[in-house]
């Protein structure tokens, strides 16, 4: 079974600045996809940014970017110039090529963004 | 192009009762996929529908099931509620299944 671990509870940044949530993943699978999720006070689960394992470039989504890492089985985000609207829960998400077995979630990251 | 929709948003249930959510994916989306999030599990996979028919799902007892209708929209049942059903309940659309998916608002059961 696929796994995903994302080592920090909470993270917590100066507005303006920049941040970096961890997630590792574990699969046997090659063909898959990887996702960042926010999630708000609201509860609404918003798609930051999406990275296919086949493809070896990282993702870029505006202040979003990603640093994919498919031998160590690495899923960083990375965020830049904060924002305080920024302040959210971050998940890490998996699913394989065949969708099979749904998304798999990380534990999630709280990021606080201090103004 | 309108998002997922979820209704109820909020729910109060008994124990031993039964509930019905509902959820109408993206316009051309065909996949719906149903996630339970709780403080304790996290977020975990239901079952996820395509063209009608239980595509895939995930490990939770028989009391949880589902539907959906040729217009894909999807519905989910838990019948002889427990307290350990209260969770907030989201759908999820895509095109296929495969890749990215949506979210809706969820529905937030609290089970008494």
């Amino acid at each position: 079974a696929q796994t995903v671990t994302q080592s920090q509870p909470e993270m917590s940044v100066q507005e303006a600045e920049t941040v970096t949530l961890s997630c590792t993943y574990d699969t046997s699978e090659s063909d898959y996809y990887l996702f960042w999720y926010k999630q708000p006070p609201s509860r609404q689960m918003i798609l930051v940014i999406r990275q296919e394992a086949y493809k070896q470039q990282n993702a870029t989504e505006n202040r979003f970017s990603v640093n994919f890492q498919k031998a160590a089985k690495s899923f960083s985000l990375k965020i830049s110039d904060s924002q305080l609207g920024d302040a959210a829960m971050y998940f890490c998400a998996y699913i394989s090529g065949g969708g099979a077995d749904g998304l798999t979630f990380g534990k999630g990251t709280h990021l606080i963004i201090q103004p | 192009k309108a998002g997922v929709t979820q209704t109820p948003r909020y729910l109060i249930k008994t124990r031993g009762q039964q509930v019905t959510l509902s959820c109408s994916p993206i316009s051309g989306h065909r996949s719906v996929s149903w996630y339970q999030q709780t403080p304790g599990q996290g977020l975990q996979f239901l079952f996820e529908y395509f063209s009608e028919t239980q595509r895939n799902k995930g490990n939770f007892p028989g009391r949880f099931s589902g539907r959906q209708f040729s217009n894909s929209r999807s519905e989910m049942n838990v019948s002889t509620l427990e307290l350990g059903d209260s969770a907030l309940y989201l759908c999820a659309s895509s095109f296929s299944g495969e890749g990215e998916q949506y979210f809706g608002p969820g529905t937030r059961l609290t089970v008494t």
